[in-house]
């Protein structure tokens, strides 16, 4: 068990359509990344919080937004929903953002777009 | 341009044996970390090893070891003693330090998928 803890595990949708993914860093954690995995495209960075501000965008669409709250967990919204952003969404952490610190991963929600 | 790649989509390799998973890099800072991660069928990401490019020796770890050749770029990993509980997907991850140290994010190879033989 990482202690990142992501829900929903699993949520089906329809195109269109809005879904939140929550994410709790590990205690102690202040940055968290969001990543997303798809068969043709890999682990593709998406974006990073540092205790609350926007640290780096990857190659998050402008149909996502994220945040990270007060309490330092954060939410990745998806709009507009495709067939193509159906894919498994990690959420990630670490203590702070230094050359050596491993990222730990949640077990990731399994998005499908019907 | 790519940043890491990992040439072996998969790797079979019979129980007991060691094997090698390739990866190189692509980086002009000369501040960096490198890591490895392993995905089993259930889909949690596992961190397994770390180098530094200033690490003067390879790392360890357990049956984990890295294979660092800084002038060919390239961070190879080793199993040795391959279990059936090895048999996952091997993710290479490259972090740059030296411009931007507010932006850390790893950015992942392709992967490799190990299959262990009984």
């Amino acid at each position: 068990d990482s202690g990142v803890t992501q829900t929903p595990k699993h949520l089906i949708t329809a195109t269109g359509q809005r879904v939140t993914l929550r994410c709790s860093p590990r205690s102690g954690d202040l940055s968290v990344y969001w990543y997303q995995q798809s068969l043709d495209q890999g682990l593709q960075f998406l974006i990073q919080y540092y205790n609350g501000e926007e640290r780096a965008k990857g190659n998050i669409l402008e149909r996502f937004s994220a945040q990270q709250f007060p309490d330092l967990h954060s939410e990745l919204n998806l709009s507009s929903l495709e067939l193509g952003d159906s894919a498994l969404y990690f959420c990630a952490s670490s203590v702070g953002t230094g050359l050596t610190e491993k990222l730990f991963f949640g077990s990731g929600t399994q998005l499908s777009v019907l | 341009a790519q940043k890491i790649t990992q040439t072996q989509p998969g790797m079979f390799v019979q129980e007991k044996e060691a094997v090698t998973l390739d990866c190189t890099y692509d980086t002009s800072d000369p501040s960096y970390g490198l890591f490895w991660y392993k995905q089993p069928s259930s889909g949690e990401m596992i961190f397994l090893i770390y180098q530094g490019s200033y690490d003067q020796q390879n790392a360890t770890e357990g049956r984990y070891s890295l294979n660092f050749q800084k002038a060919r770029k390239s961070a190879n990993l080793v199993i040795s003693a391959s279990q059936l509980g090895d048999s996952a997907m091997y993710f290479c991850a490259m972090r740059e330090g030296t411009y931007n140290t507010g932006r850390r994010a790893l950015t992942f190879g392709s992967g490799t998928r190990l299959q262990v033989q009984p």
